[in-house]
Formats: C-alpha cells, structure tokens, sequence
C-alpha cells in the first residue's frame, strides 16, 4: 500500500515552454502533497505544500507563479514549470500524506520526474 | 534557525557495521524520520522515532535521544545494495520536514 506516482518520470522541453507533472496518491487519500526540488548531489529542498481545495504554501524563494500547484482532488496534485528554463533542470519529487496514517505523518514519495530543459 | 547535521559521505566493508549519526535543532519536535536514496530514484522510508531509545527493524536500527538533539541509523550485516545516500529529517512543530543534506554511504567489498 501507500503508492504514490509521478508523471511523465522524465521530460525534455524546450527553454520557454512550459511542463506539467503529475502527483497521484494510488491506493490512499492525501490530504496533504510536497513537492521538492533536488538538484545533482544536494538534499531535497522543499518548494511548496499543498492541501486539497486551497491554495499551495509556497518555501521563501520560490515564485509562485513560475511554479504553479493544483491540489485538485484528494490524489492528484500538478506541478506546471512555466516558461522553463535551462536552470529549472532538476529532479522533481513529490510526496504525500495519507490522510489516516495516524501518528506517523509518514510521507510516501513518488518516482520523481528529471526535467531537462534545452 | 533549524538545522540537521549529519556526515556528508562515509564508506564500510561489506559484511560490516556502520552508523550513521544525525544531530538536529528545530523548533519543535514531532519525530525523525531515517530515508535511503539510491542515485536518481526517490527516497524511501526506512525508520521513524519519537520516543527516546531504538527501534530495530531487521538489519536495520534507529536510535533517538530527544534531550540530546541527536539520533543514529545502524546498519548491519552490510550489503553492496546498501550503498546509497541515507537522509535524516526532523518533524518540527508546524508537522513539515527539516531535511539533513544526507550522508552518502560507499559500501566496499
């Protein structure tokens, strides 16, 4: 149980385009999702929480409206990169929290997406 | 500030035993979590404490001192697919995730 997909789990886009990743919860309902952001030999940084029906909680530093998040329903979350470009190449890991896992506040994390942009 | 510490790369035998150390400052306390990356995948779930003393699970222990501000991941019987990078994380008080750098760990036959 607890499995948590990403997708695509790889994209190359080109500079100025924009890219969409999707965060699914499979076999649980998560009230909560993170997406983090890991570049080459670094820690995950967090880069926002969101939570189904309202807005993301964005980290300092990170634009909003660069990176825009959709908690649409209780097991899908979206990242959309706008106009990407080359600096925003890394890889993209969400996570979630299940909504009756009790005490632990586990988070299952997905795949992660590499993002490359050209 | 918050801040976890723990060794940026250490290397062991297979067959060994290795401990990876973790200390921490954060505001708040709701648990610390032990996380195993392999190289380009994501993290998965190894150990998590919230009461002082160890929790072993298999080859695997984590320990916690809470007064102390510091935990260790024990890994025994080593194996050449426990190479990885192994992150601690803190729950702090707001229940979000103060992520540790990682350690990344070399296993040699």
């Amino acid at each position: 149980g607890a499995v948590v997909s990403q997708h695509p789990s790889w994209v190359i886009c080109k500079s100025g385009t924009s890219v969409k990743i999707e965060c699914r919860s499979l076999d649980f309902q998560a009230t909560t999702m993170f997406w983090y952001r890991q570049f080459p030999k670094q820690s995950l940084m967090l880069m926002a929480t969101s939570n189904e029906g309202s807005k993301a909680t964005y980290e300092q530093g990170v634009e909003k409206d660069k990176f825009l998040i959709n908690h649409a329903s209780l097991t899908l979350s979206t990242l959309t990169v706008t106009s990407a470009h080359p600096e925003d190449s890394s890889f993209y890991i969400c996570s979630a929290r299940d909504l009756v896992a009790g005490d632990s506040y586990e988070q299952y994390f997905g795949p992660g997406t590499r993002l490359t942009v050209t | 500030g918050q801040n976890i510490d723990q060794p940026t790369e250490m290397t062991a035998t297979e067959g060994a035993i290795v401990q990876i150390n973790c200390t921490y400052q954060t505001s708040g306390f709701n648990g610390l979590f032990w996380y195993q990356q392999h190289a380009g995948e994501a993290p998965t779930f190894l150990s998590y404490n919230v009461l002082d003393g160890l929790e072993e699970k298999g080859r695997f222990s984590s320990f916690l001192s809470r007064s102390k501000g510091y935990s260790y991941l024990l890994l025994k019987e080593l194996q050449m697919k426990d190479s990885a990078s192994y992150l601690c994380a803190v729950m702090d008080s707001n229940y979000q995730l103060i992520w540790g750098a990682g350690t990344k760990l070399i296993i040699k036959p």
